[in-house]
């Protein structure tokens, strides 16, 4: 079935850090791929998505690249601030359908500290 | 409403009770999903329906559990004789019915069984 690895967290940078979570996939077909983020106290919300091989999702200076032959997609920030403390979660469904089922990952929890 | 509204936000009910989630969509959504988060792990789809109909109930993990959405509106997420195990957030989203579109979440409703 589908399966989504990411990145053990918790993870603590320094404000202006260099961010990545990895996050590999299992799944037949051609799934979509999805960033969802929870900050302290709201509810998940997209943060970015690419629906087939080689796009780019990109949102809030963050970036991730979805990878078919190495079936990834890793998040990306060059430069974070402390209002990106919160937990990451990677995602997949099915189909181009943003509002089919979702598979998550684990999640990782993103602290910076100033 | 402007978000997905999911009520009561906490839930202590004694194990072998019976419990109500309630859950109301953005208005105009047809599409409506239930998750399931245990501590530190990522959201697992419960069911999904698509106006009136469970469209896709394959994630309810026994017959314990039963969800309705009687008017395509309004959920109900109904847990029978709780078990410890089913200490949880469940969370509910919902999106428009058509095209590439993100699943809106509300913030949930932490269930513990004591």
């Amino acid at each position: 079935g589908n399966s989504v690895t990411q990145m053990e967290g918790p993870v603590t940078l320094s404000e202006e850090a260099f961010l990545t979570i990895n996050c590999t996939y299992t799944a037949t077909g051609y799934p979509s791929l999805f960033w969802y983020v929870q900050y302290p106290g709201e509810g998940l919300q997209l943060l970015l998505k690419a629906t087939k091989a080689d796009d780019k999702g990109s949102n809030k200076g963050f970036e991730a690249t979805y990878r078919k032959e190495t079936t990834s997609f890793h998040l990306e920030k060059g430069s974070v601030q402390v209002s990106d403390s919160a937990v990451y979660f990677c995602a997949l469904s099915r189909s181009n359908f943003g509002n089919e089922k979702l598979t998550f990952g684990t999640g990782t929890r993103l602290t910076i500290i100033p | 409403g402007a978000g997905v509204s999911q009520t009561p936000s906490n839930k202590v009910t004694e194990k072998g009770k019976y419990v109500e989630l309630r859950c109301d969509p953005i208005s105009g959504h047809t599409a409506l999903y239930w998750y399931r988060q245990s501590l530190g792990q990522g959201p697992e789809f419960l069911i999904y329906f698509q106006g009136t109909g469970a469209a896709d109930d394959s994630g309810l993990p026994n017959d314990r559990f039963f969800a309705v959405r009687p008017e395509g509106s309004v959920s109900t997420l109904k847990i029978q004789r709780t078990e410890r195990g089913d200490s949880a957030v469940y969370l509910c989203a919902s999106s428009p019915s058509t095209g590439v579109t993100e699943a809106f979440f509300g913030q949930g409703t932490r269930l513990t069984v004591v």
